[in-house]
């Protein structure tokens, strides 16, 4: 059974910083990781989805690197920003029979960027 | 069309009760999924359909949970005789094609649920 687990559990930093946040897996054979953004009271938004034939994926000021075989991946932020606070969630896929991309989460990173 | 939306926001209920959650995924979305959420955890799935077919239901926590999606679009999340343990944010998500491992998953607002 896929687990997920995320470090820091919270990170507090100053405007401007880069910054990475950590997420490890249990079973490697995953097709999928993503990485979501989560607003207090509001829905997950996709970040980025790297394929397991992938090792990294970059949207903006965001990468985010894949290490299947010792069952990582970062998600990397260039020069933080206010807005950039929020909780960062990682998921993994767990296949099923049919497919379908049943994805486990770790509990996230709170992030907070100070002005 | 529009996201994913989801309705209610904010349902109380008191311990026994019934509720009903809705989700209407994106337009032409055959794949949807359910999760729990608990206060400071991450979402933990309970049930997917493709179309109108409920594929895996492993994550269900009890017979009091039954979802639905009867025309392959709007799907209803039920919980009978609501515990306090119930108390979470319920998300629905949904993607394009079932299947496709590189689909991403497109989340709605979520319902959050309390149980007095």
């Amino acid at each position: 059974k896929q687990e997920v687990t995320q470090i820091p559990a919270a990170l507090s930093v100053p405007e401007g910083e880069n910054l990475v946040l950590n997420c490890s897996f249990t079973d490697s054979a995953i097709y999928n990781l993503q990485w979501f953004r989560q607003d207090p009271g509001k829905g997950l938004t996709s970040l980025l989805l790297i394929q397991s034939s992938q090792r990294e994926q970059t949207s903006g000021r965001l990468n985010a690197s894949l290490d299947k075989s010792s069952g990582r991946s970062t998600l990397y932020i260039a020069a933080s920003q206010p807005g950039d606070s929020a909780t960062y969630l990682c998921a993994a896929d767990e296949s099923y029979q049919g497919g379908s991309e049943k994805l486990v989460f770790g509990k996230g990173t709170k992030l907070t960027v100070n002005p | 069309g529009a996201g994913v939306s989801q309705s209610p926001r904010y349902k109380v209920a008191k311990r026994g009760q019934d509720v009903a959650l809705r989700c209407d995924p994106i337009s032409g979305h055959v794949s949807l999924f359910w999760y729990q959420q608990a206060l400071g955890q991450g979402p933990e799935f309970l049930t997917y359909f493709q179309n109108e077919a409920q594929l895996d239901k492993s994550g269900l926590p009890s017979d009091r949970f039954f979802a639905e999606r009867p025309e392959g679009s709007v799907s209803t999340l039920k919980i009978q005789r609501t515990q306090q343990e119930d108390s979470a944010v319920y998300l629905c998500a949904s993607s394009f094609v079932g299947g496709w491992r590189t689909d991403t998953q497109y989340f709605g607002p979520g319902t959050r649920l309390t149980v007095l």
